[in-house]
C-alpha cells in the first residue's frame, strides 16, 4: 500500500523556537495533503488543507502565521510551528490524498515544547 | 465544532464478545471511513463505506451507514485482546476528512 512518511517522529524544543515537520508521500503523487493535530486522549482536529503550488486553506481558529504550511511539490508538504510555546505541544499527523480520493496517513510527529 | 459524535466514548468488554461503536456526522458526505489508532501511533485505515452503500463487511468488521440519520456503526465480532485501541470514524465531504471524537475500546483477556 501507499506510504506516507513523517519526519521527525518526535521533537523536543525550547519555547520560542520554530519547528519544521515534513510529510512525504513515498510512492505516489499527492494532490492534497491535510494536517491534523491531536491532543492526548482526544480526536484529530483538522488544521489545514494544502494543495500543491497554492496557499493552504486553514480551518477556523487555526493561526496561519503560527502554523506555516508549504506544499512545494506533489510529494512533500511541510508544517512549521513558529515561535512554539508549551501549549503547541501535541501530536501532529499528516495525510496525503491520491487523485482517486484515497487518503494515507503518516505515523505522526510528537512535539514537546519546554 | 467540526467534529461529529461517537458513542460510547469508552467501551470495555471481554475477549470473544462483540463490540459495537456508533458515530454521527454533521454534513453531507461522499464516504465514511473507520480508523484505528494504537496509543501514540498513527492511524490505520480499517474500512470505507460510500454514501450509496448501507452495509459493508471486511473480515471481523461490519460497518453500516444510515445517511438519513447521518450515522454509522462499526461492529467488531469475536473481539481479541489485540483489538484494544481507539477507533475513529471520519466523514469525507467537501474534500475534507473530519474525524469523530473516537471510542476507546479495551478488550479484557
Amino acid at each position: 500500500g501507499a506510504v506516507v512518511s513523517q519526519h521527525p517522529s518526535w521533537v523536543i524544543c525550547k519555547s520560542g523556537t520554530s519547528v519544521k515537520i515534513e510529510c512525504r508521500s513515498l510512492d505516489f503523487q499527492a494532490t492534497t495533503m491535510f494536517w491534523y493535530r491531536q491532543f492526548p486522549k482526544q480526536s484529530l482536529m483538522l488544521m489545514a488543507t494544502s494543495n500543491e503550488g497554492s496557499k493552504a486553506t486553514y480551518e477556523q481558529g487555526v493561526e496561519k502565521d503560527k502554523f506555516l504550511i508549504n506544499h512545494a511539490s506533489l510529494t512533500l508538504s511541510t508544517l512549521t510551528v513558529t515561535s512554539a510555546h508549551p501549549e503547541d505541544s501535541s501530536f501532529y499527523i499528516c495525510s496525503a490524498g491520491r487523485v482517486t480520493g484515497e487518503l494515507f496517513f503518516g505515523e505522526g510527529s510528537r512535539l514537546t515544547v519546554l | 465544532s467540526q467534529q461529529g459524535e461517537e458513542d460510547p466514548q469508552a467501551l470495555s468488554i471481554q475477549e470473544g464478545e462483540n463490540a459495537t461503536m456508533n458515530c454521527s456526522y454533521k454534513t453531507s458526505i461522499n464516504n465514511l471511513q473507520w480508523y484505528r489508532q494504537n496509543s501514540g501511533r498513527g492511524l490505520v485505515h480499517l474500512i470505507l463505506i460510500r454514501s450509496n452503500e448501507r452495509e459493508k463487511h471486511s473480515g471481523r468488521l461490519r460497518v453500516t451507514l444510515d445517511t438519513s440519520k447521518k450515522s454509522s456503526s462499526l461492529l467488531i465480532t469475536a473481539s481479541r485482546a489485540a483489538d484494544t485501541a481507539s477507533y475513529f470514524c471520519a466523514s469525507l465531504g467537501a474534500q475534507k476528512l473530519v474525524f469523530g471524537q473516537g471510542t476507546r475500546l479495551t478488550i479484557n483477556p
